[in-house]
């Protein structure tokens, strides 16, 4: 079965600064890929999904941009962080027919 | 446009019995997908069961039913035997495809429910 790691876990950054969150996926191969984000006690907004390297769609106009440069590396990314940009961020695959496989998150704070 | 609801921000049962987490969207296409997932305090997402437009039968995973009620645009989950484990989120979501290959989901506003001993 396939595996998602996304990491850091946790991360405290400053209005302004850079972000790269990165996921890797194991146990399969051409996996659409996913990133949602969590606002506080709230569902999950998706952000941006793929469906091969190089092929990015963007779901809502913001502040932030994905890339997938090898088949299954899934990175997500900000020049200049935004306070709003807070939360908690999901990296998903989809290489079956059901559900997703959901890494474990990374919790964003922007301060 | 697609959407998922679910009215029941929170929800409390009492340990040994059964919950109906309510949820109901919203389509035009005749063909979809419709999930529940559980998300306890630590954030991950656990995927629970799984519904298809066309089946008949209702889904079921263990202590987990789904209640398809495809007229109304219902996919209630059932929770037999409430244990204290499951004290978490749970949110309804429905998958849809893309031209461009594959699909997206798109995911309800979640249900916390609280187990009571």
């Amino acid at each position: 079965s396939q595996t998602i790691h996304q990491w850091p876990a946790t991360l405290v950054q400053p209005v302004g600064s850079p972000l790269s969150l990165e996921c890797t996926v194991e146990g399969t191969s051409n996996p659409n890929l996913y990133w949602y984000r969590q606002a506080a006690g709230r569902g999950l907004q998706l952000l941006f999904y793929s469906v091969g390297i190089g092929q990015i769609s963007s779901e809502v106009p913001q502040n932030l941009s994905a890339s997938r440069p090898q088949d299954r590396q899934f990175i997500l990314s900000s020049k200049k962080l935004l306070l709003s940009d807070s939360g908690f961020y999901l990296c998903a695959c989809t290489p079956g027919r059901y559900g997703y496989t959901f890494g474990s998150g990374t919790r964003l704070t922007v301060v | 446009a697609q959407k998922i609801t679910q009215t029941q921000p929170g929800m409390f049962v009492q340990e040994k019995e059964a919950v109906t987490l309510d949820c109901t969207y919203d389509t035009s296409d005749q063909s979809y997908g419709l999930f529940w997932y559980k998300q306890p305090s630590s954030g991950e997402m656990i995927f629970l069961i799984y519904q298809g437009s066309y089946d008949e039968q209702n889904a079921t995973e263990g202590r987990y039913s789904l209640n398809f009620q495809k007229a109304r645009k219902s996919a209630n989950l059932v929770i037999s035997a409430s244990q204290l484990g499951d004290s978490a989120m749970y949110f309804c979501a429905m998958r849809e495809g893309l031209n461009t290959g594959g699909f997206k989901t798109i995911f309800g506003a979640g249900t916390r429910l609280f187990v009571k001993a």
